[in-house]
């Protein structure tokens, strides 16, 4: 079966320091997909990052970085100098390529970044 | 339209009534899923569907749960005589493919409909 462990409930920073949230996953398919989603306050999901397992390049997208290691099963985000508006909270998800391409969601990071 | 859209945005009801949660996908777009936000929950998918059918509804909890889509656009899932235990948030997503299996994206979600039941 597959799942997403975010072990953080939340987490609070002050502007302009760098944070990264945790994202541990479990799955026995070779090929699988991960996601990172954001829901601000008004709780539409909205797409970050997907990652496909193949390739374990990381990426860095102006503040916001992912590190994904298949040897450690872990795809973890890293937002530099974090902003107020970076406050949300942030989902970890990941994807298996059977019929529905259904998404296996961790329980989610609360993110509060303060002036 | 630009973006999916769910109504009622908030809906409380009494325990035992049914209610109908609406999902107006992007259109064009013939992939819509349906997923549960408890509280401190993540997300848990519910049922998927391709046009108008639903090849995976092995997320529905319980048969009171249902769900159709016709004119592979609109879809409405459907909770008959609701129990506290429904009290969620309830997303739809859709995508204009199949899920995100061979483009770099993920599906677009609405902003959900917050279910009560008092």
């Amino acid at each position: 079966a597959q799942k997403v462990t975010q072990a953080q409930t939340e987490i609070s920073v002050v502007e302009k320091e760098d944070v990264t949230l945790d994202c541990v996953y479990e799955t026995r398919d070779t090929t699988y997909y991960l996601f990172w989603y954001k829901q601000p306050p008004s709780g539409e999901l909205v797409f970050l990052i997907r990652r496909n397992s193949f390739d374990e390049q990381n990426e860095i997208s102006g503040r916001y970085s992912w590190n994904f290691q298949k040897s450690t099963s872990s795809f973890n985000f890293t937002i530099t100098a974090s902003q107020v508006v970076d406050s949300a909270v942030y989902f970890c998800a990941l994807g298996d390529t059977g019929t529905a391409s259904k998404l296996t969601f961790g329980t989610g990071t609360r993110l509060q970044v303060t002036l | 339209g630009a973006g999916v859209s769910q109504s009622p945005s908030n809906k409380v009801t009494e325990k035992g009534k049914d209610v109908e949660l609406r999902c107006d996908p992007i259109s064009g777009h013939t992939a819509l899923y349906w997923y549960r936000q408890s509280l401190g929950q993540g997300l848990e998918f519910l049922i998927y569907f391709q046009g108008n059918s639903a090849p995976d509804k092995s997320g529905l909890p319980s048969d009171r749960f249902s769900a159709e889509r016709t004119g592979g656009s609109v879809s409405t899932l459907t909770i008959q005589r609701t129990q506290q235990e429904d009290s969620a948030v309830y997303l739809c997503a859709s995508s204009s493919h199949r899920g995100f299996v061979r483009y770099n994206y993920g599906y677009t979600f609405g902003s959900g409909t917050r279910l009560t039941v008092v």
